[in-house]
């Protein structure tokens, strides 16, 4: 099945402590990105990368940091989480560089405390 | 950047109503989807839809690219169809929504 997996769903954690959210999809897809869902705000983009190596920083990319070793592959990492991270985090991704279908992941609610 | 705006906010329908959700976008795009967000939070892809009109069963959505807005169509809503719609639009490698619009349908 053609699809776009994120882990952990559900993970509440504390200030400091570093963590990383997993992203994979398995449609051979170029395009990969991430996104934060906040209450008022809607969705912003944090990072994106149109290929392997190669990520730039979307509208909030302060506190995360991310890499593209594999195609397959988009991790997010909070090198030190705050509590205005707690968010519910999507992983997308679609086949060219940009105006194609964007497929969504199911989502990350992390909470830091 | 690109300004997207949903309308309208909030939608209340009584079961087998049809309804229209509007999106309007400040600029040229590549292209356009709508999304349904369940209850559990997971953001259904509807449509992909640059321009033209597409249907899948009870939903139908229609962009006009040159106009700047596309409109989904709910016919005959279900309690099911609750949710937030959300319209986004790609520019510039990056996809920009829109606030959303929730609907809830009472049985």
């Amino acid at each position: 099945e053609a699809q776009v997996t994120q882990n952990p769903r559900y993970l509440i954690t504390v200030t400091g402590k570093k963590l990383t959210v997993t992203c994979s999809q398995n449609m051979n897809h170029e395009y990969m990105s991430w996104y934060r869902q906040d209450p008022g705000l809607g969705l912003r983009q944090i990072y994106y990368s149109m290929n392997v190596e190669v990520t730039d920083k979307g509208d909030v990319p302060e506190g995360y940091k991310v890499s593209r070793k594999e195609k397959r592959n988009f991790p997010l990492i909070l090198e030190s989480p705050s509590p205005n991270q707690t968010s519910l985090y999507f992983c997308a991704s679609s086949l060219s560089q940009g105006a194609g279908e964007q497929y969504f992941g199911p989502g990350t609610r992390l909470t830091v405390t | 950047g690109i300004q997207v705006e949903q309308s309208p906010p909030d939608l209340i329908l009584q079961e087998g109503a049809n309804s229209t959700l509007r999106c309007n976008f400040s600029d040229s795009v590549n292209n356009l989807q709508w999304f349904h967000q369940n209850p559990w939070g997971q953001l259904i892809n509807l449509f992909y839809i640059p321009s033209g009109t597409k249907q899948n069963g009870r939903l139908s959505a229609t962009t006009v690219a040159t106009e700047r807005y596309s409109l989904l169509y709910i016919s005959s809503s279900q309690t099911t169809d609750s949710g937030v719609y959300f319209c986004a639009v790609w520019k510039d490698y990056k996809l920009s929504f829109g606030a959303g619009t929730t609907v809830t349908v009472r049985a």
